[in-house]
């Protein structure tokens, strides 16, 4: 019930496009939704965030769109661009003191975007 | 500037050796987490810390041991090193009274034990 299942595992995109990652999970008490982005040789960052009260944000050229009742959300890249070209992780938290705030990572997703 | 640092980001090692990977981190931040990432796979949570004196262990099993002896730093330690220890090892930390739970993480290390 902890596990976030994340697809696909790559991703091939020309640049300019839109790439689609997909998140689905099972603990519905989960309450803080985060993507990170991670270059080779370097440690994770946070990309941009979610909490279940909304169904979409967007920062830029990444969005998240959030499904509460299929309990799935998806960041979407537009206009993607060569230097997007990483791992990205989807990830799922309780913000309680107790859980110490324990975030449970999806398997990652290794983009490419081709010139 | 405010930042987490990790070293050695290199470590090759023979078995049996007992090594200590660092961690400090500059932004005065209670939580701080240790994390195993296979190359290409998802993160492990091996241990947690709240504040000074506060440890736990994560969701993935580690032979591993860490301390919090101060705020910015949180070591790891391995006293016998094994070849089943080769990985990369990545810090993090995150404000406990944030409203959100964004984690901050360090460059990692690699180990290689051989």
């Amino acid at each position: 019930q902890q596990q976030v299942k994340q697809s696909p595992q790559s991703l091939i995109v020309q640049k300019g496009g839109i790439s689609i990652i997909n998140c689905a999970y099972e603990n519905t008490a989960f309450d803080y939704f985060p993507w990170y982005q991670q270059f080779p040789g370097k440690g994770p960052a946070l990309l941009i965030a979610i909490r279940p009260d909304v169904s979409e944000k967007k920062e830029g050229r990444f969005t998240i769109s959030f499904n509460k009742s299929a309990k799935q959300f998806s960041l979407h890249i537009m206009d993607s661009q060569p230097g997007d070209s990483a791992t990205y992780f989807c990830a799922a938290s309780l913000v309680l003191y107790n859980q110490g705030g324990k975030l449970i990572f999806g398997q990652g997703t290794e983009l490419s975007v081709k010139p | 500037e405010a930042d987490i640092y990790q070293t050695p980001r290199y470590l090759v090692i023979g078995t049996g050796k007992k090594i200590t990977l660092e961690c400090s981190q500059t932004m005065g931040h209670d939580k701080m987490y240790w994390y195993q990432q296979d190359p290409g796979m998802e993160l492990h949570l091996i241990h947690y810390s709240y504040g000074v004196n506060s440890t736990e262990k994560g969701d993935l099993s580690s032979e591993s041991t860490v301390s919090r002896i101060r705020t910015e730093h949180f070591p790891l330690t391995l006293e016998s090193a094994r070849p089943s220890h080769t990985s990369q090892y990545l810090c993090a930390s995150s404000d406990l009274t944030g409203a959100n739970n964004e984690q901050f993480f360090g460059p990692g290390t690699r180990l290689t034990v051989l």
